[in-house]
Formats: structure tokens, sequence, C-alpha cells
């Protein structure tokens, strides 16, 4: 089963219009954290949000906020007020069993969202 | 402050070949990563290092490569005899020890292109 799921290859949004993008993630750990980045053209991996398993709040982060589901499973990235430079692909991560020092990664296949003008 | 420094940028080479990437951490992080991101797909952890010990490596490290963080400060990784399979964006990312969230932060990438 994929640790991480992001089903919408692809979103468009207007500019100055929030979007939503979802993530859903796999896990038996009681204790992990979520990740959000974004990755533009120049491939460069920015770091955007985080969620630990324990927090009892939705992170926000600016512009990004996460809609964090435990019970569903899912973390989903809210972008308010898009601007053309969020135009790029988003990636979800998660690092699992955080409380054992496990360091690595597990991304989702990541979404490219396109603001319009 | 310096974000994470990967050099080449890019580097194409014919099958067979090795070649090896550097890649320098923000100065005050003492966790280091290698992942490989493949065409339409989210980056693969490979390996980590805290300070010069290779804590934790993927199966998708294969023989053929090597990762070396010898004084706790920049690392390199080598392929060898590279395949074309090896044909892939290649990340580094580092971490401050710094609380359970420890965010790890990325590199450019450098771009292998094996022919």
């Amino acid at each position: 089963a994929q640790k991480i799921t992001q089903t919408q290859p692809g979103m468009f949004v207007q500019e100055k219009e929030a979007v939503t993008l979802d993530c859903t993630y796999d896990t038996s750990d009681p204790s992990y954290g979520l990740f959000w980045y974004k990755q533009p053209s120049s491939g460069e991996m920015i770091f955007l949000i985080y969620q630990g398993s324990y927090d009892q709040q939705n992170a926000t982060e600016g512009r990004y906020s996460l809609n964090f589901q435990k019970a569903r499973k899912s973390a989903n990235l809210v972008i308010s007020a898009s601007q053309l430079g969020d135009s790029a692909m988003y990636f979800c991560a998660m690092r699992e069993a955080m409380d054992t020092g496990r360091r690595a990664l597990t991304f989702g296949s990541g979404t490219r969202l396109q603001v319009q003008p | 402050d310096t974000g994470v420094s990967q050099d080449p940028r890019h580097k194409i080479t014919k099958r067979g070949q090795n070649v090896t990437f550097r890649c320098d951490p923000i100065s005050e992080h003492n966790r280091l990563y290698w992942y490989r991101q493949t065409l339409g797909q989210g980056p693969e952890f490979l390996t980590y290092f805290q300070n010069e010990a290779q804590l934790e490596k993927s199966r998708l490290l294969s023989d053929r490569f090597s990762a070396e963080r010898p004084k706790g400060s920049f690392s390199t990784l080598e392929i060898q005899r590279t395949e074309q399979g090896d044909s892939a964006m290649y990340l580094c990312a580092s971490s401050l020890a710094q609380g359970a969230r420890d965010t790890q932060y990325f590199g450019p990438g450098t771009r292998l292109t094996v022919l």
C-alpha cells in the first residue's frame, strides 16, 4: 500500500482564490510527522508546513494551513489567496516512527498546481 | 544564511562511468540526507548521516552507490558503473537535530543523465 497518496495530479486555481491539495497517508506508528514541500520548476524543494501526529491544533504558516484529520489519515494543504508564484509541484511527505529516531521522509507523487490570472 | 548547495548542478555521463556528487549542508546542521527523484515522482530516500556516521540506508542504495561524510560537514555520493536507470535528480538535504520536527531543507539538486 502507498504510504502517501496524492490523488490530484494537477489542479487549477484562479489568482486570489483558495485551493486545497489532498494528501492521505498510511501508517500504524503512533508518532509521525507530516510535511508539505513546494517544488518550483527550478527544482529546489521548499519546506512549507509541518504537522506532528500529537499536535492538537492544525498547523498554519502564513497563507498555508494544514487540515489535519487524524482519524481519516488525511493532511490536506490549504493555500489561501493564491498568487501566480504559487504555481509549482506540491509534495506531501511523512516521517514515521519519530520516537525511534528514523529520519527518512516518504513522499507522495505530487500535485501540480497552476494559478491562473 | 547560506542554504544547502550541491555540485555539479548537471552531469552527463556515459554508461559504465563513475560519477561523484558533492553536497554542502547548512553550516550548523549536523544531519545530512540524500534522496533520488525520477521524472514525475516524489523524492525517494537513499541515506542519512548524523555528523560523520551513516545511520540509515535504503535498499535503493545498491552496491554501486556509496556515500561519505568524512568530517561531518560536506558529503559525497558516488555512483560506480552508471546505468541508464540511474538517470535522475539527486537531492541533498540537511537538518539541525533539534526537537521532533527536525525539518529537512533541500538543496537545488544534481541532475544526472546517463547516455
